[in-house]
Formats: C-alpha cells, structure tokens, sequence
C-alpha cells in the first residue's frame, strides 16, 4: 500500500489568482494521478502524472489551465490557474501500481 | 468514453439489512476496484477484481465481477452504521497501467 499527503489540506482564494497543490507518497508508484470532486460525488480525472514529462489531460482539461509536474516517482504538484468560483471544488492526487491506487486525504478549495 | 454507471444513486437502510450496490458498463476492463469514502477524507480501496466471474469476500462484503468484466456487484450483508459513505467504482482500462474511470457513485445510509 501507499500512503499520500496533500498540502494544503484547505485554501480560500481570490479569482484570478493561482494555487499549487503538492501531493507526496511515502513510496515509489508508477502511477499519479489528480482528480476533482464535487462533495458527495464521484470522481473526474483531471491528469496523468508522468514522471520526467508532459501530464496527460482528460478532456475539458487543458495544460495552460491545470498545469501538473511530477519530476520524480513520489511527488507531483497540481496548480489551478487564473481561478474562478467555477474552479471550486475538491482536488484529490492518488498514486498506485497497477490494480490498486491510493489516495490523498483531498484539497478543499474555495476561490471568491 | 467509457462509462460506469452505479445503481442505486442513494440508499438509505436500518441497521442489519443486506443490500447490493451494482457498477453496469458497455466497456470491459481489465480490473474493477471498490472504494468507500467517508466525507472529508479520499476513497479507501476495498477490493480489486480482475478476474471475469471473481468473487471476493471481505467480512460482511461480497464483491464479484461479471463474467465478461463489464459489470460488479457489491453485497453487503447485516449492514452497521460503519459501513455508511460513499461507494464507488472504478474501472482500469485494458492493457495495465491504465489510468481509472470512476463510476457515479452510490451514497449509502445505514440507520441505527
């Protein structure tokens, strides 16, 4: 198993502004990925984190937006660019092998 | 696009009733994982399948997947006020290291 970390665990920002979200596991994973939630609901892949190159995106999701590194096989970093309200949401970071992922306690953003 | 659709979409139960949450697609997947989520926190994962017709147990649970890996079901049998959250699952694409598709999650209840 894999344990994850994200930093910060909250944030309340001003639209327009950006936020980095770091995401850590305690061990090496071939797989990262960040996704979105909405409370109460399921899951939207934002990205696939790849180690040393460009991420990614799932449709709807664009690099200029949602701009992700991971420059080795225990961390990455999600930025939320130029925020709106829109962008509100929870931001979780998961990490795994294949068969099994684990996930990040979440980012619960909040842009006004 | 592969989707997971997850039925019931809402459950509410008294304590000690069995219930059984389906995850019906068109794809087929190479694995089907099962998470719960508690509010505030990331989805826990349960179990992994992989295998078409598998069946696995985990106490009062009972996971099993379809015959041609397209389908799920969770059992849960003599349900407590613990198992209450969010259950979801989660397709893995063809060919390993694929990243997941979530399915629309089904929020359970369990009254005391």
């Amino acid at each position: 198993s894999a344990v994850i970390s994200q930093k910060p665990s909250r944030d309340i920002c001003q639209r327009g502004t950006s936020l980095t979200i770091q995401c850590q596991v305690d061990s090496q994973v071939t797989m990262m990925f960040w996704y979105r939630q909405q409370p109460g609901q399921s899951l939207t892949l934002i990205a696939t984190a790849n180690q040393g190159s460009e991420a990614t995106y799932e449709s709807g999701f664009v690099i200029d937006k949602f701009p992700i590194s991971r420059p080795n096989l225990t961390f990455s970093t999600l930025t939320v660019s130029n925020m709106s309200p829109e962008d509100s949401s929870i931001y979780l970071c998961s990490g795994g092998w294949e068969y099994e992922q684990y996930f990040g306690p979440g980012t619960r953003l909040t842009v006004t | 696009t592969q989707l997971l659709e997850q039925s019931p979409q809402f459950l509410s139960i008294q304590e000690g009733e069995n219930l059984t949450v389906y995850c019906n697609s068109s794809s087929v997947f190479s694995s089907l994982q099962w998470y719960r989520q508690e509010p505030g926190e990331g989805p826990v994962l349960l179990v992994t399948v992989v295998t078409g017709g598998e069946v696995k147990k985990l106490k009062r649970l009972t996971f099993q997947f379809g015959d041609a890996r397209k389908d799920s079901s969770l059992h849960i049998t003599a349900a407590q006020p613990g198992d209450t959250g969010l259950y979801l699952c989660a397709g893995e694409g063809s060919g390993g290291y694929q990243k997941v598709t979530f399915g629309t999650g089904t929020k359970l209840q369990v009254i005391p």
